[in-house]
């Protein structure tokens, strides 16, 4: 079955520091998410990615934060000079024109900042 | 904003028991995503509903629109089955899922 891939699993940055989260969506999917979770909160909704450009954004996706899709297969999210608070699990999700056959989501990046 | 509840919280059952897990919304959707997270973080999909009953294996999905209300049911659980159950509600146009329940974690003895 067609996955979603995350990497890395795990990174640890110091903070102040900007760093790189990557994702290799379905080939064949058309709408990207990112999206967070705190460690005991709830999933939260990043930004959605569509047509080679953000189509929503929620308020915690401030100028900190960039999506891309560099090469046509990759989705990355930048975060630029991290903070404490933006320890979280970070998820990836893509899927197809058509939602009702639902959404994929990578394993996740679990992000430490120190 | 769509505000999403989901009850109960936490829920202990034993092996075999049947399982009811409750989420409602505040604001008229197209669709209702039920997800499971594993204890390990990893998330998977399990319905995509907008209306009626859907069932896969043991668990059953089924949604009412207009009371804006779903609920997951796991029939003779199992403790591989112990994961959080996470609802999150798909806005009207565009299919995206903006907000998520707090989740259910179930804990399934055997």
């Amino acid at each position: 079955e067609p996955e979603v891939t995350q990497t890395p699993s795990h990174q640890v940055t110091q903070m102040g520091q900007e760093v790189i989260l990557r994702c290799v969506p379905i080939s064949n999917h058309l709408y990207f998410y990112w999206y967070r979770q705190i460690l005991g909160q709830k999933v939260e909704f990043l930004v959605s990615f569509y047509n080679n450009e953000i189509s929503e954004k929620s308020e915690i996706f401030d100028d900190q934060f960039s999506v891309e899709r560099p090469d046509g297969s990759n989705f990355t999210l930048k975060i630029r000079s991290t903070k404490l608070e933006d320890s979280a699990m970070y998820f990836c999700a893509s899927r197809s024109e058509t939602y009702h056959y639902g959404y994929t989501f990578g394993s996740g990046t679990r992000l430490t900042v120190v | 904003k769509n505000e999403v509840e989901q009850s109960p919280q936490n829920l202990t059952a034993q092996e075999g028991e049947f399982i009811t897990i409750n989420c409602s919304y505040s604001v008229g959707i197209s669709a209702l995503h039920w997800l499971q997270q594993h204890p390990g973080g990893g998330i998977v999909s399990l319905f995509m509903l907008s209306s009626g009953k859907k069932k896969h294996g043991r668990l059953i999905a089924t949604i009412n629109i207009q009371e804006k209300h779903s609920s997951l049911h796991i029939t003779a659980s199992h403790p591989r089955d112990s994961a959080v159950y996470i609802c999150a509600p798909l806005e009207g146009k565009t299919g995206n899922q903006f907000y998520f329940g707090t989740g259910t974690s179930l804990t399934v003895i055997p």
